[in-house]
């Protein structure tokens, strides 16, 4: 079966430290999207992409960038890492639209991030 | 600006009584009206959508949802409430335009079941 996944499961990292966040979805999905989950907040927006070597900034794309070098995969790096950015974080992917009615969103289980 | 609200943060029911999730978006057209449930631990699992056409749409597990243009509303029901629904609920929509996916979520809605 198809799916999405997301490693690692948990995290646990230091303030200035890079860290990658990876994301594989197996549905051959053109669009992908990164979001983090807070509480009070739902689910924002970090970043997406509608296809390979394409990426776009979402709601909240400070201090994270992303890379789509090919159809299954999506990583988000944060560039150093600050306490603010300790989270849940949600990959999620669909297939292309080009029409005037939209498929839904695939989730993946989620990668929490502790940055001490 | 685009919103979806979600004015109940946490609801606490009792098992077997009925259900109603409120939701509602602002938009300067018709979005796209999407549910969402969330588990302890896990992802989001879509429970339902609407995107035209009859304005009650059925979903899993027994759920439905009921969109009302004059309301701006896109609320889910469900009329007997089982212990296994205990979860987060999100509402979100999608702008309604073609090469667009994003989806904007509500807040959520945490259920509490009691036997």
């Amino acid at each position: 079966d198809a799916e999405i996944t997301q490693s690692p499961r948990h995290k646990i990292t230091e303030t200035g430290r890079q860290v990658t966040l990876a994301c594989h979805q197996t549905w051959n999905h053109n669009n992908m999207f990164w979001y983090r989950q807070d509480l009070g907040h739902g689910l924002r927006l970090i970043h997406y992409s509608y296809g390979v070597q394409d990426t776009n900034k979402g709601e909240v794309s400070d201090g994270y960038s992303v890379s789509r070098s090919n159809t299954e995969d999506l990583p988000l790096t944060l560039e150093s890492a600050a306490s603010s950015q300790t989270s849940v974080y949600f990959c999620a992917s669909s297939t292309d639209l080009g029409k005037t009615s939209t498929d839904t969103q695939y989730f993946g289980p989620g990668t929490r991030l502790t940055v001490l | 600006a685009q919103s979806v609200t979600q004015p109940d943060i946490h609801i606490t029911v009792s098992e077997g009584a009925s259900l109603e999730l409120r939701c509602n978006y602002s938009y300067g057209a018709t979005p796209y009206l999407f549910w969402y449930v969330q588990s302890p631990g896990q992802g989001l699992q879509l429970l339902l959508k609407y995107f035209s056409g009859d304005t009650l749409v059925q979903g899993i597990k027994g759920f439905e949802a009921e969109f009302k243009r004059s309301q701006s509303s896109f609320n889910l029901r469900k009329p007997s409430v089982h212990w296994s629904d205990a979860a987060e609920y999100f509402c979100a929509v999608a702008p309604p335009l073609i090469y667009t996916d994003k989806l904007i979520f509500g807040t959520g809605t945490r259920l509490q079941v009691f036997p």
